[in-house]
């Protein structure tokens, strides 16, 4: 059974940059999926932050794109997270999971398995 | 900017049903939003139900379904069980963007 594990600091200053790392228990490789981030600030929402290729090719979402860079170590089975220039509004749980693959030229939207998250807050 | 709209709560009884829907602030719904459904319980990660529109997962119970209506996603339960009780998330994808967005979120009370 395909798991999850996200890891990094829990704790990150304002304007510095939040670096968390996916650990996935199988091979990242083996199927053709696009992997990711999600977050969830205190009470409420999800966000999609963005989305990794094991060729290393990614989508983000526009509104974190200036700040986010997501990729991918195929050696050691993971994939990372890094955001600039944090601030408050970006304290919440973060989510790694494996997201999207496509059959046939379609786009099958998994979003399963999911970490167990890690809440990162930014605060000095 | 893109937003993806839910109802804030809902009431349901046991046993009864209950749908929840999804719009997009861009227009109809349509398949080409590949509209997924997730369950999210307190303290634990989203779960996926439902995708493109009503595809279900193995670990989906029966009593979920996914479809379009009036232009919108949208996720029935059948028969609900005070388990159901849950946060639940609509997805759309907007293709142009290359973007994934949530809805806010349906707070589901089984009463």
């Amino acid at each position: 059974q395909l798991q999850l594990q996200e890891s990094g600091p829990g704790l990150v200053k304002p304007s510095q940059t939040l670096s968390l790392t996916c650990t996935v228990s199988g091979s990242i490789t083996s199927s053709s999926y696009y992997w990711g981030w999600i977050r969830q600030p205190p009470g409420k929402g999800l966000e999609w932050i963005g989305s990794v290729y094991y060729s290393g090719s990614t989508h983000y979402n526009p509104s974190l794109k200036s700040r986010v860079t997501i990729s991918v170590d195929t050696s050691k089975n993971q994939f990372s997270l890094k955001l600039s220039s944090v601030t408050a509004a970006d304290t919440a749980v973060y989510y790694c999971a494996r997201l999207t693959t496509m059959v046939q030229g379609v786009i099958i939207p998994w979003f399963d398995p999911w970490g167990q998250g890690t809440l990162v807050t930014v605060s000095s | 900017q893109t937003v993806v709209t839910q109802e804030p709560s809902l009431t349901v009884s046991p046993g009864g049903t209950v749908t929840l829907t999804c719009a997009s602030s861009t227009g109809a719904v349509t398949s080409g939003y590949y509209p997924s459904w997730f369950q999210q319980k307190p303290g634990q990660a989203p779960r996926a139900l439902i995708y493109s529109i009503s595809n279900k997962h193995s670990w989906t119970p029966a009593r979920f379904s996914g479809s379009l209506l009036g232009g919108k996603a949208a996720l029935t339960l059948s028969g609900v069980q005070p388990e159901d009780e849950a946060e639940y998330y609509c997805l759309l994808y907007y293709g142009g963007a290359q973007l994934w967005v949530f809805g806010g979120g349906t707070k589901l009370t089984v009463l």
